[in-house]
């Protein structure tokens, strides 16, 4: 299985709700990322936090990272319609200077 | 100009044939990534290269080979391509980093492959 698993699968919410992702993962890591993904194009980084970090702020992102759980989430506040997208946590598996992808979040914005 | 550029963006081919996907990248990193998109499957590692002598394979290196002709180019081949290699292919470069490990990924546009 992958060594990193996103939930939930699908996430639909109304425009000015916050958007919460969730993101679990098998094996030490070093870092995790987040990306984000509009149909079809290629992926765009959005944050990175560090092994030894907890929490994270970019603009309206948080992420969360709870080593003792081996899980990570991805709160967006007052989402908007454009942030629609699939939403992906990659873990930096420690000593193999690569990352493993999840299977991402599909988020869709009604406005 | 994008930083990370794939060649071709779509190619629709036969079952046997021979393809080449490229990538070519400006922003003078070291690594270079070819992932396989799949719906539902999220992104995997096909191969990744840390300079032009180094080629590593991934989890799902088998039916592909990769070629780094220079820091700046990492080019995917499938030598007889079949229908299951249908799939968005992305590449990926990024810098280096003894403290974090794996940085940001800089991802190109991605060029999507059927095989009849």
């Amino acid at each position: 299985s992958q060594q990193g698993e996103e939930d939930p699968q699908a996430l639909s919410i109304q425009e000015g709700e916050n958007a919460t992702m969730n993101c679990s993962y098998k094996t030490s890591i070093n870092n995790l990322q987040w990306y984000r993904q509009n149909s079809g194009r290629g992926l765009v980084h959005l944050i990175l936090i560090r092994s030894n970090e907890r929490e994270k702020h970019s603009g309206r992102l948080r992420v969360t990272l709870d080593t003792s759980k081996k899980s990570s989430s991805l709160l967006i506040t007052a989402s908007r319609a454009a942030d629609t997208a699939s939403y992906f946590c990659a873990t930096g598996i420690q000593g193999a200077q690569k990352l493993v992808f999840g299977q991402g979040t599909r988020l869709t914005i009604n406005p | 100009d994008a930083d990370v550029t794939q060649t071709p963006r779509n190619r629709i081919t036969k079952t046997g044939k021979r393809i080449m996907l490229e990538c070519s990248q400006t922003k003078g990193h070291d690594r270079m990534y070819w992932y396989r998109q799949d719906p539902g499957l999220g992104l995997r590692l096909i191969y990744y290269s840390f300079d032009v002598k180094d080629i590593n394979k991934g989890e799902i290196s088998d039916g592909y080979s990769v070629s780094r002709q220079a820091q700046a180019k990492f080019s995917l081949s499938l030598e007889s391509a079949i229908p299951n290699q249908t799939a968005l292919y992305f590449c990926a470069t990024t810098g280096t980093s003894a403290v974090i490990g794996t940085g940001e990924l800089f991802f190109g546009e991605g060029s999507r492959l059927t095989v009849l």
